[in-house]
């Protein structure tokens, strides 16, 4: 199964700063079915990104990801104040989906 | 816009089974895949497989092969996933997740079904 890796684990921000994401996978992610989500504590995933750079229904523009392969990148140029939160990649090209062990953003 | 509704939480012991149901709010049903999507506390989520509910076709994880049933009941819009042996491991919010196309990015999801194990 494909195996992804997420940095770093904890990124410790200010709103109004840049945040940025990796996501690396063991091996090419077919199709870069590549998402990204967000997820709140007691909330269900919320689906940001998917095929890689493609912004899903109602997420703001200040959400950019990019990549190709094995190696993604989820942006978040302007931390608001409800972007402090769990962030997750999965890879859904090749079965079994797997997801990353998870970026955390909390607030400095 | 897509609701699912996912049956109230469990608390099973080890050995026993677990049956969680998810119901799409719309007859949107058929056309759909329905996965399975599990988080232990503290954890990432760990996909477990999909029910194609107009074939019944369903693909899981190689992990839950021999202990994981996806079903679906096409009248009433339902799906259900059933996990039997259970072990302390298996304490996780179990979460359905509907989608267009087998490969697809997960738009939607229910709002998750707490399952305790525990003697």
């Amino acid at each position: 199964e494909i195996v992804l890796t997420q940095s770093p684990g904890t990124l410790s921000l200010s709103p109004g700063e840049r945040a940025t994401l990796s996501c690396r996978a063991s091996q090419s992610v077919t199709s870069n079915y590549l998402a990204w989500y967000q997820q709140k504590p007691g909330q269900a995933p919320r689906l940001l990104i998917y095929a890689a750079s493609g912004r899903a229904t109602g997420i703001p523009d200040r959400f950019s990801a990019s990549g190709s392969g094995t190696d993604f990148t989820l942006t978040v140029s302007r931390l608001e104040p409800e972007d402090f939160a769990v962030y997750y990649c999965q890879q859904y090209g090749t079965s079994p989906f797997t997801f990353g062990p998870g970026t955390k953003v909390d607030i400095k | 816009q897509v609701q699912l509704v996912q049956s109230g939480a469990e608390v099973k012991k080890p050995g026993a089974s677990v049956k969680v149901s998810c119901k799409a709010s719309r007859y949107i049903f058929p056309g759909y895949y329905m996965h399975w999507v599990r988080q232990a506390p503290g954890q990432g989520p760990e996909w477990m497989g999909w029910i194609n509910p107009k074939s019944g076709a369903t693909n899981y994880a190689q992990k839950f092969q021999g202990w994981l049933t996806m079903t679906r009941d096409t009248s009433s819009g339902t799906a259900y996933m059933e996990l039997s042996r259970l072990s302390s491991d298996d304490t996780a919010v179990y979460y359905c997740a509907i989608t267009d196309y087998s490969l697809d990015a997960f738009q939607f999801w229910g709002p998750g079904t707490m399952v305790a194990v525990s003697s």
